[in-house]
Order: structure tokens, then C-alpha cells, then sequence
């Protein structure tokens, strides 16, 4: 089955600065690949996702780009703000049968003020 | 947008009784639903997906006669956990899915089994 491996696993970054978060799929059959921000005791909210005919995304401070030769994507988060700081996951889903997704274990991010 | 509730949000319950999750599509019809539970600090892990009139299909290692799943109309899915122990406690949270657009989730549960 397919296995997604996300990183770093923490990450803090000061006000303003930039994150970025990696995320490697291993089933070249994925072709949708969102992110979710879970804040504590929520639900996952997608903030932004891409499929496999694009090689990258944006969305005004939030970005993903996607290789699909090397089967990794990442999220770009610009000018960071202290409420950006949550768990944020990638998953990824082939899109077919069950279209399950399978996801990352999380990157928890701080955004220090 | 598309929208999922999940009920109840939490519930406390004493070891050996079963609880029932209620997950509801609002406003479109969810022709497949997910349940997952996800452990403090620690990712989703999908515990099963369900089609509407069908079995649910469990993940290896998910006890099906534990955690029942009941896809009974295209906007309710439920998982009733039984027998429920201390090591059942921990956050279920549903997802659905429409067939052109993407995922929603619920709000999720937060089970403490004590």
C-alpha cells in the first residue's frame, strides 16, 4: 500500500520567516495530494491541496509544489504568523477505488512571535 | 461547502458498555465514508472505509466485530465501538466523500473509556 513519509517532525520558525514542510509518497499511482492543519482536539482543515497534472500551487501565503519524478511534494508557508502554529499533515490518495487517503505523521509548527 | 457532523463530541463511558459515532454528509451525499482514529500527537490512522449498502472494508489489524460499521444511507455512517476498554480510549474522527470533489471530516469524538 502506499506509505507517506513527512518532514521534520517539529519545526519553529520566528514571526515572518518562511516554513517548509516535505512530504514523500511511495505509490506512483497517487495523483491527489492535499494538506491539513489540525489545530488541538479539531478536525483536519484542508488548506490547500494539489493534483499530479500541476507541479505547483498557490494560494496567497501558502503554496505546494509537487514532483512527481521523485514522488515528493511540500507545503510553503510565507511570512509565517503565530496563528499559522498547528499540526499540519500531507496525505496523499490515488483516486481510484476506496480514493482513501493515507497520511503523513505531522509536523507540529511553532511560529515563535 | 460541503459539510460533515459528527456526533456525539466526546463521551465518557465505562469499560465493557458500547458507544455509538454518528457521522452525517449535510449537504451532499457521501457515497463513501472513512473512520479513523488518531492517538495524542500522533497521526490519522484509517481504521476502515465504508460505501453506502455495503461492508465496510477494515484496515489490517482493525478488529471488525470491535468496531462496527453501519453505511446505512448516502449521508449517515456509524461506528459503534463494543466492549469498550481504556485502550479503546482516544479521538474517532469520520470523513466522507462526494464523488467529484474532495474530503470533509467531522468534527471528531473524543472517547475516554474509563
Amino acid at each position: 500500500g502506499e506509505n507517506v513519509e513527512q518532514h521534520p517532525s517539529t519545526l519553529s520558525v520566528q514571526e515572518g520567516d518562511s516554513a517548509v514542510i516535505k512530504c514523500t509518497y511511495s505509490d506512483s499511482a497517487s495523483n491527489y495530494f492535499p494538506w491539513y492543519k489540525q489545530e488541538l482536539g479539531k478536525r483536519p482543515q484542508l488548506i490547500i491541496d494539489i493534483r499530479s497534472n500541476v507541479g505547483e500551487k498557490k494560494d496567497q501565503r501558502i503554496a505546494v509544489t509537487l514532483n512527481k519524478t521523485a514522488k515528493h511534494f511540500s507545503l510553503h508557508i510565507t511570512e509565517t504568523q503565530p496563528e499559522d502554529s498547528a499540526v499540519y499533515f500531507c496525505a496523499a490518495s490515488k483516486g481510484a477505488g476506496s480514493y482513501q487517503l493515507t497520511f503523513g505523521k505531522g509536523t507540529k509548527l511553532s511560529v515563535i512571535p | 461547502g460541503a459539510v460533515v457532523s459528527q456526533h456525539p463530541s466526546w463521551v465518557i463511558c465505562k469499560s465493557g458498555t458500547s458507544v455509538k459515532i454518528e457521522c452525517r454528509s449535510l449537504d451532499f451525499q457521501a457515497t463513501t465514508m472513512f473512520w479513523y482514529r488518531q492517538f495524542p500527537k500522533q497521526s490519522l490512522m484509517l481504521m476502515a472505509t465504508s460505501n453506502e449498502g455495503s461492508k465496510a472494508t477494515y484496515e489490517q489489524g482493525v478488529e471488525k466485530d470491535k468496531f462496527l460499521i453501519n453505511h446505512a444511507s448516502l449521508t449517515l455512517s456509524t461506528l459503534t465501538v463494543t466492549s469498550a476498554h481504556p485502550e479503546d480510549s482516544s479521538f474517532y474522527i469520520c470523513s466522507a466523500r462526494e464523488d467529484s470533489e474532495g474530503y470533509t471530516f467531522g468534527s471528531g469524538t473524543r472517547l475516554t473509556v474509563v
